[in-house]
C-alpha cells in the first residue's frame, strides 16, 4: 500500500510566520502534489512536482512556494502566512504513467490567527 | 460552469439500501475517471479508478462511467454505516498527471 505521511495533522500559526508544511511518500513515486481543500471550493491545486527539483505551478501558487530536494519528500512553504490561509493543505503522489490515479495524505489541518 | 458537477447532499438512507452516487462532467476530453471516499478529518482515499466507458466492479462498489452522455456514477451495495463519508468524484488527462479535476464532493450517510 502507499504511503503518503504529513508531518503535522494540525497546525496553528500566527499572521507573518513562515510555515513549513513536509509530506514524505514511501513507494518511490515521481510525481507529488500540493492541494488545499477549502468547504464549497473543493479541492485546489497548488503546486505540482513531477521530479527531483522541479515544479510546476498549479491553479492557486500565491503565496506559496515548494521544494522537492529528495524524491521521497516534498514540502510546502507559506512565506508570510495569512488569515486566508486558513485551510487543510492535502499531499498526494502518484507514479508516472497515464492515467495514474493520485494517492492522498491524511492532511494538516492549518489555521492562520 | 465547473468541468467536474457533483451533488453535495447530504444523502441520507438506511443500512442496507443501494446507494447512487453521480457527477456529470463538461469535457469530453477526459479520459480516465476516480472515486474517492475520505472520511471526517482524513485525506481522500482511492476507492476506484477507470479508464473506459461501462462498469468496473470492487466487492460492493462498483463504477460506472457513460462518455455519451458524460455521466459518472459510484453504486454502493448493501450499504453500510462504515460508508457514511464524503464522496469525490475525478476526472483526467493522460497527458497531464497534473490536471486532474475534483468534483465537490457527496456527504453520504447511512442510517443504522
Amino acid at each position: 500500500d502507499v504511503k503518503v505521511t504529513q508531518s503535522s495533522r494540525y497546525l496553528v500559526k500566527r499572521t507573518g510566520e513562515k510555515v513549513f508544511l513536509e509530506c514524505v511518500q514511501d513507494m518511490d513515486h515521481e510525481n507529488m502534489f500540493w492541494y488545499r481543500q477549502d468547504p464549497g471550493l473543493g479541492l485546489r491545486l497548488i503546486y505540482f512536482s513531477y521530479d527531483v527539483k522541479m515544479k510546476e505551478k498549479g491553479d492557486i501558487p500565491e503565496g506559496y512556494s515548494v521544494s522537492r530536494e529528495k524524491k521521497e519528500r516534498f514540502s510546502l512553504i507559506l512565506e508570510s502566512a495569512s488569515t486566508n490561509q486558513t485551510s487543510m493543505y492535502l499531499c498526494a503522489s502518484s507514479p508516472p504513467g497515464q492515467g495514474s490515479p493520485l494517492h492522498f495524505g491524511n492532511g494538516t489541518r492549518l489555521t492562520v490567527t | 460552469q465547473k468541468e467536474v458537477e457533483q451533488d453535495p447532499g447530504p444523502l441520507s438512507v438506511p443500512e442496507g439500501a443501494i446507494v447512487s452516487l453521480n457527477c456529470t462532467y463538461s469535457n469530453s476530453a477526459f479520459q480516465y475517471f476516480m472515486w474517492y471516499r475520505q472520511y471526517s478529518r482524513k485525506g481522500p482515499e482511492l476507492l476506484m479508478y477507470t479508464y473506459s466507458s461501462g462498469n468496473k466492479e470492487d466487492g460492493r462498489f462498483t463504477a460506472q462511467v457513460d462518455k455519451s452522455s458524460k455521466y459518472i456514477s459510484l453504486f454502493i451495495r448493501d450499504s453500510q454505516p462504515s460508508d457514511s463519508a464524503t464522496y469525490l468524484c475525478a476526472s483526467g488527462f493522460y497527458s497531464s498527471a497534473s490536471k486532474i479535476i475534483f468534483g465537490s464532493g457527496t456527504r453520504l450517510s447511512i442510517r443504522p
